[in-house]
């Protein structure tokens, strides 16, 4: 069966720069949500999209902002990177219309390492 | 406020013996969704086992069943005839009907063969 896809799956970018991770959800999931897991630590929801709208917003910075593309791609947008950004990021998605609405489905991660 | 508690940072359970996870939580919610999640070294999360809240009836996927007491908000998860592949970290995650999934701290399970 298709998974989340999220790519790059490993990203080194400096201080300040700019990262886009992307993530393809699930063949007919409508929502996808993006996590941040620090080093040691449990995921912390960032942010929710549904039918291309934001649904739900967690502890995410000003620096990032994300959206949902037409064909349900999301991508999180990360500026004026910090040093505590390192860290796993996930994007999950799930299907409001079919059983099961409430699982969510986790991609494999982007590695994010700031130097 | 809404959370979940792991007490067991870590356990260990030899090979093909049983080996029980616990989980609490608190919440005013009626209605909600819990679930296990294992995320082994290659840091996949992987979904476990899932559990409706009005549901009383506990949850069954082959060697995982859960112990879900909704009075007590206890969410207990049982491996039976551990495997090697087992190792992972287990987190205890909820829905608390807000879309978000509020995790617990994990527990690392390591597998003595």
């Amino acid at each position: 069966a298709a998974g989340v896809i999220q790519s790059p799956r490993h990203l080194i970018k400096e201080k300040r720069e700019t990262a886009t991770l992307k993530c393809y959800p699930i063949p007919r999931h409508d929502t996808v949500y993006w996590y941040q897991q620090g080093p040691g630590q449990d995921p912390q929801f960032l942010i929710s999209f549904y039918e291309k709208m934001q649904s739900d917003k967690g502890s995410i910075p000003d620096r990032f902002s994300a959206q949902q593309f037409s064909d349900y791609h999301s991508e999180l947008n990360m500026s004026s990177l910090e040093l505590g950004d390192s860290a796993l990021y996930f994007c999950a998605s799930s299907s409001r219309g079919g059983d099961a609405t409430d699982t969510q489905y986790f991609g494999p991660g982007t590695r994010l390492t700031v130097l | 406020a809404q959370t979940v508690t792991q007490s067991q940072p870590e356990m260990s359970v030899q090979e093909a013996e049983t080996v029980t996870l616990s989980c609490t939580y608190d919440t005013s919610e009626s209605d909600y969704y819990l679930f296990w999640y294992k995320q082994p070294p290659s840091r996949q999360m992987i979904l476990v086992i899932r559990q409706e809240a009005y549901k009383q009836q506990n949850a069954t996927e082959n060697r995982f069943s859960v112990n879900f007491q909704k009075a007590a908000k206890s969410f207990s998860l049982k491996i039976s005839d551990s495997q090697l592949g087992d190792a992972a970290m287990y987190f205890c995650t909820v829905n608390f009907g807000n879309e978000k999934l509020t995790f617990g701290t994990g527990t690392r399970l390591t597998i003595i063969p």
